[in-house]
């Protein structure tokens, strides 16, 4: 079963403008982590933001974590044709089991 | 340094056919990981291992195999193959699996499977 929700499914915006998606998750985590895929390939790890971390920046993304709504978020500053993509968060848990859980995805359209 | 490799890039079966896909880590990783990704049901975990030895396994029935290699490469196999085992696969690896901690995990690019 899938671990995360995203929202929104599908973002369209023009370059320039900050884009944000969400993401929610059922159970206690460990670390969640943001991926980025093109066009059905493979994945790109983002970033990577631990349990007892709020916040987490890398370049043009800022990523926030609030535990307490099991809930993340992904802002993407100043965007590009380069950024369309799909987004994933994924999980993982503290059951000494390393695989990811991953959420829907958000479909990300950056228009020139 | 070379990433994670998967071959083939895509695969045409028939239904009731078997399906090898392999996956050769990154260089000193010795975790690699399967997931699906079917048209409508995001990824999915399907098989994690670890120095040779199958560490966990996603919901998905035993027609779905597979093996690590000393080398640590891997091969997933798919047998009696269905229509809806059409998808996208994707090997990850990562450095020693650890107990209640993690380690980044390298995605290949996938192996698009297509069961005609």
């Amino acid at each position: 079963s899938q671990q995360g929700e995203e929202d929104p499914q599908a973002l369209s915006i023009q370059e320039g403008e900050n884009a944000t998606m969400n993401c929610s998750y059922k159970t206690s985590i460990n670390n969640l982590q943001w991926y980025r895929q093109n066009s059905g390939r493979g994945l790109v790890h983002l970033i990577l933001i631990r349990s007892n971390e709020r916040e987490k920046h890398s370049g043009r993304l800022r990523v926030t974590l609030d535990t307490s709504k099991k809930s993340s978020s992904l802002l993407i500053t100043a965007s590009r044709a380069a950024d369309t993509a799909s987004y994933f968060c994924a999980t993982d848990k503290f059951s000494g089991a390393n695989n990811l859980f991953f959420g829907t995805g958000t479909r990300l359209t950056v228009i020139p | 340094e070379a990433g994670v490799t998967q071959s083939p890039t895509h695969l045409i079966k028939t239904r009731g056919q078997q399906a090898t896909l392999r996956c050769s880590p990154i260089s000193g990783h010795t975790s690699v990981y399967w997931y699906q990704q079917a048209l409508g049901l995001g990824l999915q975990f399907l098989l994690w291992y670890d120095e040779g030895e199958e560490r966990n396994r996603g919901n998905f029935p035993p027609r779905f195999s597979g093996r690590q290699f000393p080398n640590y490469s891997s091969e997933l196999n798919v047998n009696a193959l269905e229509l809806e085992d059409s998808a996208l696969y994707l090997c990850a690896s990562s450095l020693e699996g650890l107990v209640f901690s993690y380690n980044e995990q390298f995605f290949g690019p996938g192996t698009r499977l297509t069961v005609l």
